[in-house]
């Protein structure tokens, strides 16, 4: 079945530093690709997103790459504040078809940004 | 715009009961998506609906249900609870315009604890 699976479960880093997180999709119909941040108590907060017609999309400070031939997606987190600390989640859907509207999460990347 | 809403924010139930949730997508979106979180299994979907109607359902019992009124707004029920019921029940609404717009955004949650 469809399945993302998301590493790692845990960063630390220091404040400045870059933060890389990475996601493997198994549904080769999977064509859109968002990521959310969530801090504690918090709802989830769409960061940025990637479709699969393109291969790389940057917003400020972080960045989303997608190779769909290895079904890799990873977030690129550049300059890191210690605001940026929280849960990471990426998802997997394919759009225009039975599938829109159903997010396959994985499992989460607790991230710590040490000042 | 205002954002998505639920509620209530937090239930207390016991085992057995029955428990219905709300939630108010953001004005002009037509889906909303139903998730339920918790430690040990993250992120896991529930439904969706669009237009009234179920277009998508996950891996869970027939105990969770959901409806759509014509209004968008979404309810989902959940009987005969379980210990295991007890977690975060995230909704979240998308625009889905044609073959477009299909960011999801998440409401606050409702916390059911299932005693």
């Amino acid at each position: 079945g469809e399945n993302v699976e998301q590493h790692p479960s845990t960063l630390s880093v220091q404040e400045g530093d870059s933060a890389v997180i990475k996601c493997t999709y198994s549904d080769s119909a999977s064509n859109y690709f968002p990521w959310y941040k969530q801090e504690l108590g918090k709802r989830p907060q769409l960061i940025i997103d990637i479709r699969s017609n393109v291969g790389e999309k940057k917003d400020q400070r972080i960045a989303v790459t997608l190779n769909k031939t290895a079904k890799h997606f990873s977030l690129h987190i550049t300059e890191t504040q210690p605001e940026d600390s929280a849960v990471y989640f990426c998802a997997a859907t394919s759009t225009g078809s039975s599938n829109t509207g159903k997010l396959i999460f994985g499992q989460g990347t607790t991230l710590q940004v040490k000042p | 715009k205002a954002g998505v809403t639920q509620t209530p924010r937090y239930l207390i139930k016991t085992r057995g009961q029955q428990v219905t949730l709300s939630c108010s997508p953001i004005s002009g979106h037509r889906s909303v998506s139903w998730y339920q979180q918790t430690p040990g299994q993250g992120l896991q979907f529930l439904f969706e609906y669009f237009s009234e109607t179920q277009r998508n359902k996950g891996n869970f019992p027939g105990r969770f249900s959901g409806r759509q009124f014509s209004n968008s707004r979404s309810e989902m029920n959940v009987s005969t609870l379980e210990l295991g019921d007890s977690a975060l029940y995230l909704c979240a609404s998308s625009l889905i315009l044609g073959s477009t717009d299909y960011e999801q955004y998440f409401g606050p949650g409702t916390r059911l604890t299932v005693t």
